[in-house]
């Protein structure tokens, strides 16, 4: 069965600093990879997604990841961050086969302080 | 327009009630789903229906049960109502199995 795991539960980070918030997973066979946020008190929203070609993928608001199938990593990345951009961050991935069942990691606390 | 609307949005009841929960999406997906999000955030699978068929029915008790009378609609439905039960639940919906799932604004059910 395939795991995700989000290594930082807690990310604070200075307006307008870069930031990076990391995601492995595991699993014996590909998988497609998902970030989603949560912003308080409200529902999942997909921020950007790698199923195949090109590795290093975007979301309309600077935020990107980069799928690295020798570290089995999906990190997210934004070089600059905004207050706006406080919420909660999950990665998350799809076994394309079985269940397909969504595995999500634990969730990592992004904190944009002024 | 609401893609995927949950009624309601705040649920406080006592134990042993009997409680439901309604989902509907309005974006044609064929699949659909009940998460349980707990205190520390950690999202967990409950049911998914796909094409009003259930697909994966994940350890919960059976006191919970998901009913989809269409494509459109997934209900959960909660018997005898424990506290343990207080949790966020979110409905979602997506394309197919691999695609990105949608998620309703969640309903959170507090049992006292």
């Amino acid at each position: 069965a395939q795991s995700v795991t989000q290594l930082d539960s807690q990310v604070p980070v200075f307006e307008e600093a870069p930031v990076e918030l990391r995601c492995n997973y595991s699993s014996s066979v590909s998988v497609y990879l998902f970030w989603y946020v949560q912003y308080p008190n409200q529902g999942l929203q997909l921020l950007l997604k790698y199923l195949s070609g090109s590795t290093l993928v975007e979301s309309i608001n600077g935020f990107e990841a980069e799928f690295n199938k020798s570290q089995t990593s999906f990190h997210l990345r934004k070089p600059s961050v905004h207050i706006s951009d406080t919420a909660e961050y999950f990665c998350a991935v799809i076994l394309p086969l079985g269940s397909y069942q969504l595995t999500f990691g634990k969730g990592t606390k992004l904190s944009v302080i002024p | 327009d609401t893609a995927v609307s949950q009624t309601p949005k705040y649920l406080v009841t006592q134990m042993g009630n009997d409680k439901s929960i309604k989902c509907e999406q309005n974006l044609g997906h064929d699949t659909m789903y009940w998460y349980k999000q707990d205190s520390k955030k950690f999202l967990k699978i409950m049911f998914s229906y796909n094409n009003k068929e259930l697909i994966i029915n994940e350890t919960v008790p059976n006191r919970f049960s998901p009913k989809s009378p269409d494509k459109a609609h997934l209900n959960l439905h909660i018997n005898s109502l424990e506290l343990g039960d207080s949790a966020v639940y979110f409905c979602a919906s997506s394309r197919d199995r691999v695609n990105e799932q949608y998620f309703g604004p969640g309903t959170r059910l507090t049992v006292t």
